[in-house]
């Protein structure tokens, strides 16, 4: 089946503590996303990348970093600089848009990460 | 950059009724404008999208309607049914950024039985 898999489903961290998010995908899509989703704020976009080598911060980068080694894999890494890290997190893939068409984005499971 | 905000918060109805939820969008060169349904704990679907081209679109019992003169859409919900109970997400996509995409801040539906 294709799909984008997001492992673990819960993390816990212990403050000071780097953790990365995996995320993989199977659709062959150009790019992918990290959102970050806290009650009542919606989904902030934190990293995204449309091409290999290749990735652009988001609206809330601060305390975050990324990788895009391979097309099918795209790592967040939440650092101890992340002040407030406890939250819900979100990876999603689409293709790129070809022309004036943009595409579906295929989301995650998710992962909820909490600090103790 | 763009923002989207999206009204209600929380909406209740009884199986049967109608559901509308209502989204407004900031930059007028957003040309895609998908619905996504989130369940407890789970990732957001898409459920319906619409396209800067369409004014109206419908699959069975979900309907979307978009006026760009007004920058606002809606996603219609009619004979809700207890499983259609989740959060409901628009968003706002602006070509020249490819497919990312702007959220609302979501409405928790339920479906009374």
């Amino acid at each position: 089946d294709g799909g984008i898999t997001q492992s673990p489903k819960y993390l816990f961290r212990k403050e000071g503590q780097n953790v990365t998010l995996s995320c993989e995908q199977n659709l062959n899509h150009d790019a992918m996303y990290w959102y970050r989703q806290d009650p009542g704020q919606g989904l902030r976009l934190i990293y995204y990348s449309q091409i290999v080598n290749d990735f652009q911060k988001g609206d809330i980068a601060e305390g975050y970093s990324v990788s895009r080694e391979k097309k099918e894999s795209f790592p967040l890494t939440v650092t101890s600089a992340q002040k407030n890290p406890t939250a819900f997190y979100l990876c999603a893939s689409s293709l790129m848009p070809q022309g004036i068409r943009s595409t579906e984005a295929f989301f995650g499971q998710g992962t909820r990460l909490t600090v103790v | 950059g763009e923002n989207v905000e999206q009204h209600p918060s929380t909406l209740s109805v009884q199986e049967g009724d109608s559901a509308v939820i209502k989204c407004t969008y900031s930059d007028s060169a957003s040309n895609y404008f998908p619905w996504y349904k989130q369940e407890l704990g789970k990732g957001p679907q898409l459920i319906i999208d619409i396209r800067s081209n369409v004014g109206e679109k419908k699959d069975q019992r979900i309907a979307v309607t978009l006026n760009k003169t007004a920058k606002h859409f809606s996603l219609h919900i009619t004979e809700t049914q207890p499983e259609d109970s989740a959060v409901y997400f628009c968003a706002a996509s602006i070509q020249t950024s490819g497919s990312r995409l702007t959220f609302g801040e979501g409405t928790q539906l339920t479906v009374n039985p």
